[in-house]
């Protein structure tokens, strides 16, 4: 089975500085996808970046990235130069890549409120 | 283009009614996912379609849960005799179905109050 955990509790960041959350993870699977999703108030989930587990660099879309620590089993999202708009709930979540080509559901993790200080 | 939509966004039910929530994908997406989403809580997976059929239902809660996908495209998830378990939030998702690094596109989710 897999399972996501988020432990930390809310986070807070000045504007314009960077900030890491944290995710750890634990699978028996040899080959998986991590994503990261953002949540506003609004309550709509917003893809944010993706690192399956044999890629070799970590991923980068914009300022976010992914420090993937494979031996670790820790994906943490990196949000550089935080914006006002950053501020919502982030979820870690990992899938099973089945090489069938079948496609498989997400796990989620709690997810952690990030809060941006103006 | 449009992204995965559903209706209604608000329902309120009596305990004991039955309720059936819609989910419109993006158009040409094979694969659809129902999670529920309890306050405060990540997203539980319910039921993943590929095309028309259902090969994994391991989180639907109980008999009282149902879905169907017809056309390949609307999916309708439908809860009968509700109970106030039931309130939550309950998110459609759509991917293109290639798997690898299949990204899931969600919908703004409909909010289920049982009273």
């Amino acid at each position: 089975a897999q399972k996501i955990t988020q432990t930390q509790p809310g986070m807070f960041v000045q504007e314009k500085e960077a900030v890491t959350l944290d995710c750890t993870y634990d699978t028996s699977d040899p080959s998986y996808g991590l994503f990261w999703y953002k949540q506003p108030s609004s309550g709509e989930m917003i893809f944010l970046i993706y690192q399956g587990s044999y890629d070799q660099q970590n991923a980068t879309e914009g300022r976010y990235s992914l420090n993937f620590q494979k031996a670790r089993k820790s994906a943490n999202l990196v949000i550089s130069a935080s914006q006002l708009g950053d501020s919502a709930m982030y979820f870690c979540a990992m899938r099973e890549l089945i090489r069938t080509g079948a496609n498989s559901k997400l796990t989620f993790g709690k997810g952690i409120t990030l809060s941006v200080r103006p | 283009g449009a992204g995965v939509s559903q209706s209604p966004s608000n329902k309120v039910t009596e305990k004991g009614k039955d309720v059936e929530l819609r989910c419109d994908p993006i158009s040409g997406h094979t694969a659809l996912y129902w999670y529920r989403q309890r306050l405060g809580q990540g997203l539980e997976f319910l039921i993943y379609f590929q095309g028309n059929s259902a090969p994994d239902k391991s989180g639907l809660p109980s008999d009282r849960f149902s879905a169907e996908r017809t056309g390949e495209s609307v999916s309708t998830l439908t809860i009968q005799r509700t109970q106030q378990e039931d309130s939550a939030v309950y998110l459609c998702a759509s991917s293109l179905g290639i798997g690898g690094a299949d990204t899931q596109y969600f919908g703004p989710g409909t909010r289920l109050t049982v009273l």
